[in-house]
């Protein structure tokens, strides 16, 4: 059983598309983020939400648009797609934080 | 703001060797510093995690240090293996709910 699973593991899309990301964790934990990597594999902070409620919104586009459905699962919307855009995007989810982060194998957006 | 710096240049060890990484960062200390490897096309997985009154925490051939006067953080792989070679990652809380942030990184290399 995949802890954390995120789908698409691999999108292409052209500039100005709308795409989404989608998250689910079976661990149950209460938080989950995203995570935007940059090709320097430089980790940085997105998002978070802890049981469906959004604590953590850092300075991104308001092109993103994040969902919980429910505290297990966690989606990723791009509006506008640009050429910027192209990452990998991980999906992560903790407990307390006191046992560290678990992450999802990411999803490498190319944006063309 | 919080900066946290890893040695960008790779890491290249004899395998057998101790590898030592080395975490700073450069305002408060966190109430905990966290590591994580990383292997090409994937995600981060969580290592260890010390608190800011732990001077030292040990798994199998990991241990890490914590100075909160030198501001900085040391993770050691004692006889280190080929299969050790990856990316790792330093992580810490710059404030607010579970918002941690994560360093670039060092790449290890351990050579056979």
């Amino acid at each position: 059983d995949t802890a954390v699973s995120q789908t698409p593991k691999y999108l292409v899309t052209q500039m100005g598309n709308d795409k989404s990301i989608k998250c689910e964790q079976n661990l149950g934990h209460d938080t989950m983020y995203w995570y935007k990597q940059d090709s320097k594999k430089f980790l940085k902070i997105m998002f978070s939400y802890n049981n469906k409620e959004l604590i953590i919104n850092e300075t991104v586009p308001n092109r993103f648009s994040p969902k919980s459905p429910d505290k297990a699962h966690l989606n990723l919307h791009i509006n506008s797609l640009e050429l910027g855009d192209s990452a990998v995007y991980f999906c992560a989810s903790t407990s307390r934080g006191l046992d560290g982060y678990t992450f999802g194998s990411g999803t490498r957006l190319t944006v063309v | 703001s919080q900066k946290i710096e890893q040695n960008s240049e790779a890491l290249n060890i004899q395998e057998g060797k101790t590898a030592t990484l080395t975490c700073n960062y450069t305002n408060y200390s966190p109430a905990y510093l966290q590591w994580y490897r990383q292997d090409p096309g994937r995600g981060p997985v969580f290592l260890l995690l010390i608190r800011e009154n732990e001077k030292e925490k040990r798994k199998e051939r990991l241990k890490v240090t914590f100075d909160t006067t030198l501001k900085q953080s040391l993770f050691h792989i004692t006889a280190s293996q080929p299969a050790d070679s990856a990316t790792y990652l330093c992580a810490l809380d710059i404030g607010g709910y579970q918002k941690v942030t994560f360093g670039t990184g060092t790449k290890l290399q351990v050579i056979p």
